[in-house]
């Protein structure tokens, strides 16, 4: 156990819809990464949130946007599904921005139809 | 060419060997990790190193700094040990990952 949770653990979705996913972090991680998995390959960098603030970003598009809440839990929105946003989204906490140890939650896996 | 290289990408093997899997990068890093991730999506954190070796239980991790190369060993393996794992480096902003090794120990 992480500490780290995030729901819905599963979500079907048709193309052009738009989705939220949620992840609450450990108490006292000031930030969340949260990371795309396609099926056999490794998880991609989508953004980082630290302090509520947007603190990098990966390869994404706009339509990827996220939040970060007081209460150390955050979300990610996609827009405009695709079908090739199919994936495992996993988030993961860490106490600072400095590269230490990220917890991650059990992920939320997604798929659009 | 990615800017982390796992390999082995599949690795099977008996009950008790001794496993390496190794990790190459082509960047910068301020610590790598290792990862264990299970059917059913979960990533554990099981080693961030930035010099030298670490260890945990049955887990030895090493990791070269000049060489920019990292080896995750495993002794006396168990089928519990069955997973992807996978290496991972980054900065203060993010972590680059591996494509991971997938890992099967049979009884």
């Amino acid at each position: 156990e992480t500490g780290v949770t995030q729901s819905p653990t599963h979500l079907i979705k048709t193309r052009g819809q738009q989705v939220t996913l949620r992840c609450s972090s450990q108490s006292g991680h000031n930030t969340v990464s949260w990371y795309q998995q396609a099926l056999g390959q490794g998880p991609q960098f989508i953004f980082q949130y630290y302090r509520e603030e947007e603190n990098g970003r990966g390869n994404f598009p706009p339509r990827f946007s996220g939040l970060q809440f007081p209460n150390y839990s955050s979300e990610l929105n996609v827009n405009a599904l695709e079908l090739d946003d199919s994936a495992l989204y996993l988030c993961a906490s860490s106490l600072s921005i400095r590269g230490e140890t990220q917890y991650f939650g059990p992920g939320t896996r997604l798929l659009v139809l | 060419k990615n800017e982390v290289e796992q390999s082995p990408q599949n690795l099977t093997a008996q009950e008790g060997e001794f496993i390496t899997i190794n990790c190459s990068y082509s960047v910068g890093i301020s610590a790598l990790h290792w990862l264990q991730q299970h059917p059913g999506g979960g990533i554990v954190s099981l080693f961030m190193l930035s010099s030298g070796k670490k260890k945990h239980g049955r887990l030895i991790a090493t990791i070269n700094i000049q060489e920019k190369h990292s080896s995750l060993h495993i002794t006396a393996s168990h089928p519990r040990d069955s997973a992807v794992y996978i290496c991972a480096v980054g900065g203060a902003q993010k972590l680059v990952f591996g494509q991971g090794t997938r890992l099967t120990i049979n009884p």
